[in-house]
């Protein structure tokens, strides 16, 4: 049972453009959703959130879009860059309440391949 | 600062060996948790270590286990290595394990790259 979908392996874009990467997700009690990169030989990195109850978030060249009714979020780049070429992994978090705590379970996507050509 | 630390970088196993992979979290961080990636599956998730507890498991094989110390170390174990084990598993810390709220932030370690031959 995938929750967290990125149904593109991956995406080719110019430099310069929008990179625009997708992610839906099937559990509507994900209460954050985050964007990670990945460069070969390292692990991810955190790229970027946005909380259940927003439908946009910025950062520099970097936006993401939540259409919770849709279960559906994206994630813009723009403009887009050669050192943006990496895997990027959508993941969603969701809260576990256990022994009086409470702490999160992300449930993260396939990831996808991003390559901006120059 | 330093970064999560995780030794080996490289393992290359037959099948039906068992393999021990370590991880060091950021000083201060006492969630630890690892994952597995492999191509096309993303980043699946094995199991959550908090002051030396497992709080949470992924849907794993009882061949994976792991720990953790009292220091936050951790270790994670698969016992009777299979052919469809080969992949990068991943070790994260991040202060309490809230995991993206409270703007806690998730700290990836670069991987340890098992091969079961």
């Amino acid at each position: 049972d995938q929750q967290v979908k990125q149904n593109s392996p991956s995406l080719s874009v110019q430099e310069g453009r929008i990179s625009i990467l997708n992610c839906d997700y099937t559990n509507s009690m994900f209460d954050y959703f985050l964007w990670y990169k990945k460069y070969p030989a390292e692990g991810p990195t955190f790229l970027i959130s946005i909380s259940s109850i927003k439908d946009k978030n910025e950062d520099g060249r970097f936006t993401v879009f939540l259409n919770k009714s849709a279960k559906h979020l994206s994630l813009h780049i723009v403009p887009s860059q050669p050192g943006d070429s990496a895997v990027y992994f959508c993941a969603a978090r969701v809260d576990v309440n256990a022994g009086g705590t409470s702490y999160g379970k992300l449930t993260f996507g396939q990831g996808t391949i991003l390559t901006v050509h120059p | 600062k330093a970064g999560v630390t995780q030794t080996p970088r490289y393992l290359i196993k037959t099948r039906g060996q068992q393999v021990t992979l370590s991880c060091s979290p950021i000083s201060g961080h006492r969630s630890v948790s690892w994952y597995q990636q492999t191509p096309g599956q993303g980043l699946q998730f094995l199991f959550e270590y908090f002051s030396e507890t497992q709080r949470n498991k992924g849907n794993f094989p009882g061949r994976f286990s792991g720990r953790q110390f009292s220091n936050s170390r951790s270790e994670m174990n698969v016992s009777t290595l299979e052919l469809g084990d080969s992949a990068l598993y991943l070790c994260a810390s991040s202060l309490a394990g809230f995991q993206g709220r409270f703007g806690e932030k998730l700290f990836f370690g670069s991987g340890t790259q098992l091969s079961v031959l």
